[in-house]
């Protein structure tokens, strides 16, 4: 079992639509949890992070976190073309000190 | 430096040649991973150090690959007689140890002939 797991894709969704992507962990020491995003050709970077259980807003992306159910998710709302490409899922486990990947979810938003 | 720095960015190489890459971190980060990402692929995990030691190796993919870390800073990733399947963009990134959030280079983009 893959210690950081997210929901394959690829998925596609309409202009303006809401984006909804996946992820679960193993660990259920994990501390922190990131989303990056990776444009084609370029390097991931960092859109989100979550440490607490709950919601966690920014502007059109909402990060979810549930630790009980070792579940993490990121909404992207009203989705732009340029909102087109891979989402990766990321999990720090302060025991091992060390950030574990997801395989990434390719996403493209349909003018 | 203002992020983390990889050189060289671009490496074209013949078949059986070694290849040394370089990572320059973010200051004070004490964190540092390397990863190798294929066209279309995810990231491949390779190594991480903590400081100068490297708890996690288990992702170098054979014994042709090493790396090392001198400092607490800067760290090599070096692929002895390099095979056409090492072509890749190698990926460096750094992080504080009790946030875990990665800052990553722009990569080096090998190519082996």
């Amino acid at each position: 079992q893959k210690e950081v797991e997210q929901n394959s894709g690829p998925l596609s969704v309409p202009e303006g639509a809401i984006a909804s992507l996946n992820c679960t962990y193993s660990d259920r020491g994990s501390q922190s949890f990131f989303w990056y995003r990776q444009y084609s050709g370029k390097s991931p970077e960092l859109i989100m992070f979550i440490y607490s259980n709950g919601d966690k807003e920014d502007g059109r992306f909402t990060a979810q976190l549930n630790k009980a159910s070792q579940y993490v998710s990121l909404l992207i709302r009203d989705s732009q073309p340029s909102d087109s490409a891979t989402y990766l899922c990321a999990v720090f486990s302060g025991s091992a000190r060390q950030l574990t990947f997801g395989s990434g979810t390719q996403l493209t938003v349909l003018p | 430096g203002a992020g983390v720095s990889q050189s060289p960015s671009n490496k074209v190489t013949e078949k059986g040649k070694d290849v040394e890459l370089r990572c320059d971190p973010i200051s004070g980060h004490t964190a540092l991973y390397w990863y190798r990402q294929s066209l279309g692929q995810g990231l491949e995990f390779l190594i991480y150090f903590q400081g100068n030691s490297a708890p996690d190796k288990s992702g170098l993919p054979s014994d042709r690959f090493s790396a090392e870390r001198t400092g607490g800073s800067v760290s090599t990733l070096t692929i002895q007689r390099t095979q056409q399947e090492d072509s890749a963009v190698y990926l460096c990134a750094s992080s504080h140890p009790n946030t875990g959030e990665l800052f990553f280079g722009e990569g080096s983009r090998l190519t082996v002939l």
